[in-house]
């Protein structure tokens, strides 16, 4: 069975903290992606990577870094967490496009992260 | 950046009924996916239509596609309470890149 993990289902953590919130997909994909997930929002796209070592922007980037050095892990880090930043985490990775014919991304559970 | 958007916001009908959810998106698409959210299986992957698929059905979905209008259609036919979820169109936007509207919350009463 395809999996997409992420480390922590809940996480606390205070304003200024530093938070690294990983994940690990195991079906070999290149894309991988982080959401964040708030009510009347919808899914919003922080950044993204289609290989190790490269990443790209997404639509709301602002305070939040990223690290994929290995294939199958995909960091994303809250440089220093802010009340703001309360939200659901969510990650996906999908196969490389090729053709324009995009492929199903596969979703993990989740994150829900506080920030006291 | 812009995102498609689902059509109603919220949707509550009777087990068994069939439920109709609508989405317009931007841009001009290679194909377009609908995936469903609820809190025991997460956000999975529904079904994927292509631009040149005019309709696609998978069990008890059945997705419409519009490119002359960009609009799409997802509906359930038969509904059943493990239904209850929120539904998503998703909008390829470029090469890798997945963009969600804000859904549409199906609720299926007993």
């Amino acid at each position: 069975d395809v999996k997409v993990t992420q480390s922590s289902r809940y996480l606390v953590k205070r304003t200024g903290e530093k938070v690294f919130l990983e994940c690990v997909q195991d079906m070999d994909h290149e894309n991988m992606f982080w959401y964040r997930q708030d009510p009347g929002l919808g899914l919003r796209l922080i950044y993204f990577s289609y290989d190790v070592k490269m990443k790209e922007k997404g639509d709301i980037p602002e305070g939040y870094s990223v690290s994929r050095e290995k294939k199958e892990r995909f960091s994303l880090i809250l440089e220093s967490a802010s009340t703001n930043q309360t939200s659901m985490y969510l990650c996906a990775s999908s196969l490389k496009t090729f053709k324009k014919l995009n492929t199903e991304a596969f979703f993990g559970q989740g994150t829900r992260l506080t920030v006291v | 950046s812009q995102q498609g958007e689902e059509d109603p916001q919220a949707l509550s009908i009777q087990e068994g009924e069939n439920a109709t959810m609508n989405c317009s998106y931007k841009t001009s698409i290679n194909n377009l996916q609908w995936y469903r959210q609820n809190s025991g299986r997460g956000l999975v992957h529904l079904i994927l239509i292509r631009s040149n698929e005019r309709e696609k059905h998978s069990g008890r979905l059945r997705v419409t596609l519009d490119t002359s209008k960009k609009s799409s259609s997802l509906l359930i036919t038969a509904s059943r309470a493990a239904d209850t979820a929120s539904y998503f169109c998703v909008e390829p936007r470029g090469a890798q890149k997945l963009v969600f509207g804000q859904g549409t919350r199906l609720t299926i009463n007993p």
